[in-house]
């Protein structure tokens, strides 16, 4: 009865290759996000869909694509891997107008090589 | 642009000892500020939170303290205890939440 699931929860793949990465939410939330954790432990925002509408979309490259097909549903198609994206990514999901925190997806580990 | 800065990077203390972890932000227009824990391979947890119109709130253990004037809050964790061992992140926010790079504390038994 997972809140917030993501897969794959492991990525292995190499340079060059193209992947995705999945994220449904069942908590009725009205926005989603996709965040990367660096092996630094840093948390970045990347993207956020409010009711299935790009609202965030930071300083990220052109290779990542995010895609709401519903609220319930955000999902990240990465083209070209190069060994930098190699990183956690989490999704998150959160009630916009509650201004209330976010709870997060169990992660995906993206390893390229 | 929106920043967070959060300090120390590391804490070591020991068990019974109090943890305060300190955060600033940058956008005065925040009015939200979550603590989050995040345990070794794990998703970041919710632990605590407040908002602009509050100082202070505690829940058992931990507390957390907001000065808006000086953009400053913090974390407080009392009688500490080695599952208390983790990275904990600050953040802020009106919306779009801002994490501060987050404290790696270590509770020895």
């Amino acid at each position: 009865d997972t809140a917030v699931s993501q897969t794959p929860k492991y990525l292995v793949t190499q340079m060059g290759n193209d992947k995705s990465i999945k994220c449904e939410q069942n908590l009725g939330h009205d926005t989603m996000y996709w965040y990367k954790q660096d092996s630094k432990k840093f948390l970045k925002i990347m993207f956020s869909y409010n009711n299935k509408e790009l609202i965030i979309n930071e300083t990220v490259p052109n290779r990542f694509s995010p895609k709401s097909p519903d609220k319930a549903h955000l999902n990240l198609h990465i083209n070209s891997l190069e060994l930098g994206d190699s990183a956690v990514y989490f999704c998150a999901s959160s009630q916009r107008e509650a201004g209330k925190g976010y709870t997060f997806g169990s992660g995906t580990r993206l390893t390229v090589v | 642009g929106e920043n967070v800065e959060q300090h120390p990077s590391t804490l070591s203390v020991q068990e019974g000892d109090s943890a305060v972890i300190k955060c600033t932000y940058s956008d005065s227009a925040s009015n939200y500020f979550p603590w989050y824990k995040q345990e070794l391979g794990k998703r970041p947890q919710l632990i605590i939170d407040i908002r602009s119109n509050v100082g202070e709130k505690k829940d058992q253990r931990i507390a957390v303290t907001l000065n808006k004037t000086a953009k400053h809050f913090s974390l407080h964790i009392t009688e500490t205890q080695p599952e208390d061992s983790a990275v904990y992140f600050c953040a802020a926010g009106l919306g779009k939440l801002i994490f501060g790079q987050g404290t790696e504390l270590s509770v020895k038994p």
